[in-house]
């Protein structure tokens, strides 16, 4: 199974900072990831596939980036209602994996 | 609108057989394929398998000998059964479609497994 290491595991933030997660496959993956936002006692909401393509909807101060086995998450400037558990996943191949999440919180 | 609802028991005994059923509206299951992914309390996301729109099924290899996935695609609805269950698979269970990713959830169904 293709492991996906995801860092930090939590992370504080100011309003309009820069915040950046990383997730790490175990293979390439060769851009087959997804990110997703899950708040408490809701579902986790896509927002950008392919490793860089941004969700419809998705604010635009969401960007990912990455190739290989390296990839990010980048928030470019930090709102309260961006607070959540961030999660990676991979697409290539079965089964499909998660990171173990990044809970993301307003400092 | 796109829009998929689980549904089914909230209590399972141990040793007992799961049951949950995935209603989908505002989509063809013929059209898109739907996955089965389920999250521990407190934990984080496993994929339990996908019934692919063209009719077959693909499993998470850890779970293959309990678990069984199917459809009724003109009731909308796609069925997960899981035997045998422990209290480890106590999590809440949700149903997304595909897109290539996971772009629609449901909102998801706890199930507790305790005697």
């Amino acid at each position: 199974d293709i492991q996906m290491t995801q860092s930090p595991a939590s992370l504080s933030a100011s309003l309009g900072e820069t915040v950046t997660i990383q997730c790490q496959a175990s293979e390439d993956i060769y851009s087959g990831l997804a990110w997703y936002q899950q708040k408490p006692g809701k579902s986790p909401q896509l927002l950008i596939y392919g490793a860089s393509s941004l969700q419809d909807g998705v604010p635009s101060r969401f960007s990912g980036s990455g190739s290989g086995t390296q990839y990010s998450l980048k928030i470019s400037s930090m709102q309260t209602e961006d607070e959540g558990v961030y999660f990676c996943q991979q697409g290539l191949k079965y089964p499909f994996t998660f990171g173990s999440g990044t809970k993301l919180e307003i400092k | 609108e796109v829009q998929l609802k689980e549904s089914g028991p909230g209590l399972v005994q141990p040793s007992q057989t799961l049951s949950l059923t995935c209603t989908v509206s505002g989509f063809s299951l013929t059209d898109y394929s739907v996955h089965w992914v389920r999250q521990p309390p407190g934990k984080g996301l496993e994929w339990m398998g996908v019934m692919w729109s063209g009719g077959s099924t693909a499993y998470n290899s850890a779970l293959k000998s309990r678990l069984s996935i199917s459809r009724d695609t003109s009731k909308s609805q796609v069925f997960l059964k899981m035997n045998s269950l422990q209290t480890e698979d106590t999590a809440i269970y949700y149903c997304t479609r595909d897109s290539y990713y996971f772009d629609y959830w449901g909102q998801g169904v706890m199930v507790t497994v305790s005697s």
